[in-house]
């Protein structure tokens, strides 16, 4: 089966870094996305990738293991408005997304 | 309008009655889906459309339709309500349905069924 797998809920300090990991089991790769989902609210693009290494993007990276099936994204320099839920997602080989049910991540001041 | 935008809002419906969700997108994507949104699950894909005139089933197909007569619209209906498609439905669209490409969400629409 698919199984995508992520932390339920984490807590962090603002200012603080935080790691939130995602691994995978699917049938076939092609692409891992990260997206941020406040509560009430859509999700919304963050990050993808598609070949092993870090992406960064602002205070944002993403880095993924395709022979590990494993991906985290590094949140830098938290702020009180990245309380959010971070859903990863993965493109399997029938091209769709299978999505993990989230980390609400919970920033303390 | 910009992006996305889903018809209601929210709704509560009695078991058993026909409702459709509507779906409008101003970005001329190409590709269109339909999500449900459980607590603690994932996202599941419901339908999907790559292009205007062609549609397919994702991972929770039934007791759901959808249609696809052009570009920009891709409703969703529920032909007869039971309360386990109790939810928060997104509808979400892409430029080509490509893997690279970004899904972009609709602000969703929460629905209970009585």
């Amino acid at each position: 089966g698919q199984n995508i797998d992520q932390p339920t809920e984490m807590t962090a300090t603002e200012g603080a870094i935080v790691q939130i990991n995602c691994t995978y089991q699917t049938s076939g790769f092609n692409g891992l996305f990260w997206y941020q989902q406040h509560a009430g609210e859509a999700p919304t693009f963050l990050s993808y990738n598609v070949l092993d290494g870090l992406e960064e993007k602002g205070r944002f990276s993403s880095f993924l293991s395709r022979s590990k099936g494993y991906s985290y994204l590094l949140l830098k320099e938290l702020q009180m408005k990245d309380s959010a839920s971070y859903l990863c997602a993965v493109w399997d080989s029938n091209y769709q997304l299978i999505w993990g049910a989230g980390t609400k991540l919970i920033i303390k001041p | 309008i910009a992006g996305i935008t889903q018809a209601p809002t929210s709704q509560i419906l009695a078991a058993g009655r026909r409702m459709t969700l509507r779906c409008t997108q101003d970005m001329r994507h190409n590709a269109m889906y339909w999500y449900r949104q459980d607590l603690g699950l994932g996202l599941r894909l419901i339908h999907y459309s790559n292009t205007a005139g062609t549609t397919g089933k994702g991972e929770v197909p039934d007791g759901y339709s959808v249609s696809r007569a052009n570009t920009d619209d891709f409703p969703l209906t529920l032909a007869s309500a039971v309360p386990s498609q109790t939810s928060v439905y997104f509808c979400a669209s892409s430029e080509s349905g490509g893997a690279e490409d970004t899904q972009y969400f609709g602000p969703g629409t929460r629905l209970t069924v009585l």
